[in-house]
């Protein structure tokens, strides 16, 4: 597996509160993406990264926010979790030909 | 935006037959298509991808098709095995300065029957 890892892999959280996932990876890649999975629906795009400080919307960005200051790091970042934000997010990095992308292993979130 | 979409939702074959998965897509400017093999509790894994220039790529017992005219994509697993078992996604890229948009199919989920 390419250098990519997702803190934290787990998290239970409430209503109305703000959480922040982190994906970070050693591959010094230039593309970062965030997904959502949810069942019947695949993998949705969140956020995406070409660059630091480069960011853009995906097809389902609402509620969601993402910062990048620095290659190795993309932040995903749920100003104020709402239930329909329970999903597992994955993230992912592609090289400079913006195709091939590896995976993060996942972070599974639970907003009660 | 790109729409894909892909059949069937589940599949099972006996060993060693053959699987197929179908995709399709809306957006003539796609020009890559890669295929994502996913184990329960895993991470997606890239296993063949195809470019738009490309009407055929193979893999040992994996093949993918591209027909542009049609805006369709297939998978063939040949010569199944119980580790083929997984869900399997395709999807599709649009390529842009600020790096390619993937859109993925809502998966297949793959079981083969020893």
């Amino acid at each position: 597996d390419a250098g990519i890892t997702q803190s934290p892999r787990h998290k239970v959280t409430e209503t109305g509160t703000p959480v922040t996932l982190r994906c970070h990876q050693t591959e010094n890649h230039r593309y970062m993406y965030w997904y959502r999975q949810d069942p019947g629906h695949g993998l949705r795009l969140i956020h995406y990264s070409y660059g630091v400080k480069d960011t853009d919307k995906g097809e389902v960005s609402d509620g969601y926010s993402v910062s990048r200051s620095k290659t190795e790091d993309f932040l995903l970042t749920l100003e104020s979790a709402t239930s329909s934000q329970t999903s597992v997010y994955f993230c992912a990095i592609s090289g400079l030909d913006g195709e091939t992308q590896y995976f993060g292993p996942g972070t599974r979130l639970l907003v009660l | 935006g790109e729409n894909v979409e892909q059949h069937p939702s589940t599949l099972s074959v006996q060993e060693g037959d053959s699987a197929v998965i179908k995709c399709t897509y809306s957006d003539s400017a796609s020009n890559y298509f890669p295929w994502y093999k996913q184990e329960l509790g895993k991470r997606p894994q890239l296993i063949i991808d195809i470019r738009s220039n490309v009407g055929e790529k193979k893999d040992q017992r994996i093949a993918v098709t591209l027909n542009k005219t049609a805006k369709h994509f297939s998978l063939h697993i040949t010569e199944t095995q119980p580790e083929d078992s997984a869900v399997y996604f395709c999807a599709a890229s649009i390529g842009g300065t600020a790096g390619n948009q993937f859109y993925f199919g809502t998966g297949t989920s793959l079981t083969v029957i020893p």
